[in-house]
């Protein structure tokens, strides 16, 4: 079964300082996708950052980069320099591929995080 | 450019009723995608669609239909609606499957039944 599990229901953390937050997935596939989303009190799904399974590199985003390690399945997700705007949900989500050449995102049931000023 | 479009942003219905939930994207995206969202839940695909005219279950279709008529609009279709479909739900597309793509969502449709 493909499942995504974020063990961090809820995060809090200082403005300016850094945070990380846990991801950890299951697949036996070998090529895959990992992404977090972020989720504000709007609802709208926004991607904050995406890491493809065959790069080794760690994906970076400005203030937003992703500590990857495969063979342990574990996407994690940390952000420098928080600011009041990061507070909302965060969600990590794993991408699978359907017949038909669609595909579906599997996603873990959230972190929220709390940024203090 | 609006990306994904969706309405109404939040609708109450009684047991029963029936209503269609809207979704239009401007990005000439082939792919695109119903997701449901359950309170302190991740999203749960319903339907997804390849194109115009190709529609396929997702992991929860029951009490749902789709039609894809055209490339731009992927309306959801609530029939003899339930208080298990109160939700948030989430249109998405997509361009193709390409390492590179990935999926643009909609503002969401909070949904209440009672």
């Amino acid at each position: 079964a493909q499942t995504v599990t974020q063990s961090q229901p809820e995060m809090s953390v200082q403005e300016a300082e850094t945070v990380t937050l846990s991801c950890t997935y299951d697949t036996s596939e070998s090529d895959y996708y990992l992404f977090w989303y972020k989720q504000p009190p709007s609802r709208q799904m926004i991607l904050v950052i995406r890491q493809e399974a065959y790069k080794q590199q760690n994906a970076t985003e400005n203030r937003f980069s992703v500590n990857f390690q495969k063979a342990a399945k574990s996407f994690s997700l940390k952000i420098s320099d928080s600011q009041l705007g990061d507070a909302a949900m965060y969600f990590c989500a794993y991408r699978i591929f359907l017949q038909g050449g669609s595909e579906k995102l599997v996603f873990g049931k959230g972190t929220k995080l709390t940024v203090n000023p | 450019n609006a990306g994904v479009t969706q309405t109404p942003k939040f609708r109450i219905l009684k047991i029963g009723q029936s209503m269609t939930l809207q979704c239009t994207q401007d990005m000439n995206h082939n792919y695109m995608y119903w997701y449901r969202q359950d309170p302190g839940m991740g999203l749960k695909l319903i339907y997804y669609s390849v194109g115009a005219g190709i529609t396929d279950k997702g992991e929860v279709p029951n009490g749902y239909n789709v039609s894809r008529s055209t490339t731009e609009d992927f309306p959801l279709r609530l029939e003899l609606a339930a208080p298990s479909q109160t939700s948030v739900y989430f249109c998405a597309s997509s361009y193709s499957q390409g390492p590179q793509e990935t999926q643009y969502f909609g503002p969401g449709t909070r949904l209440l039944v009672l």
